[in-house]
């Protein structure tokens, strides 16, 4: 079954850190861009980083630059966001959605179910 | 970072009638324009992609059009499945790709 399985979310502290992870199954994980996306409880849609299917190159939003980093680990066909240096405005469902690409044609064929991160204190 | 703009942010239907979305770019984005659907709880689903390209297995009263700064996300013949929120997203110019602000479609 092709799948995406977030873990890792939860209520964090601002200022703390949390790592996300994403399973994937049913295709081959290592020939994919992949990406994170995140929800605001009742907003929008936020694009938030992107790895290439090796992870030679990686991308972030402004907003989370120099506090998140995406990695993946083909050999577990897993993807994971480490967030640092939470903020309140961190507070969303994350989602991991697999890139059309190995190198990124950047929309999302498909999505996991996401994971709660919620920054309070 | 290129703006989507999406109207309206909501409407009321009734199964059977057609709904059209549109979706506008702060400057030109070719084609390439994505459209989801996301029911409540849920992730969101791939519909069209490259502005009129079906994903498959999305049903065909789905369709979409445009190019430039403006497109339409236009469901022929409104199902009770399809009352969800759809979000358009341009992928010309990225980092950061970008999303619309969303519709949510409502049943009358």
């Amino acid at each position: 079954q092709v799948q995406l399985v977030e873990s890792g979310g939860g209520v964090v502290q601002p200022g703390g850190s949390l790592r996300l992870s994403c399973a994937a199954s049913g295709f081959t994980f290592s020939s994919y861009g992949m990406h994170w996306v995140r929800q605001a409880p009742g907003k929008g849609l936020e694009w938030v980083a992107f790895i290439r299917y090796d992870g030679s190159n990686k991308y972030y939003a402004d907003s989370v630059k120099g506090r998140f980093t995406i990695s993946r680990d083909n050999s577990k066909n897993t993807l994971y966001l480490q967030m640092n240096s939470l903020r309140a405005e961190d507070t969303a469902v994350y989602y991991c959605a697999k890139d059309e690409t190995a190198l990124g044609y950047w929309y999302f064929d498909l999505w996991g179910r996401g994971t709660l991160v919620t920054v309070s204190s | 970072a290129i703006r989507m703009t999406q109207s309206p942010s909501s409407l009321s239907a009734s199964t059977g009638d057609r709904v059209t979305i549109t979706c506008r770019a702060s400057q030109g984005i070719s084609s390439y324009l994505a459209w989801y659907q996301q029911k409540p709880g849920k992730a969101p689903k791939l519909l069209i992609y490259a502005a009129s390209t079906l994903q498959s297995g999305v049903p065909s009263r789905f369709s979409g059009s445009g190019s430039g700064t403006d497109f339409t996300l236009t469901i022929s013949c409104l199902q009770s499945e399809d009352f969800a929120t759809y979000y358009c997203q341009q992928y010309y110019s990225y980092p950061p790709v970008t999303f619309g602000g969303g519709t949510k479609v409502e049943i009358k």
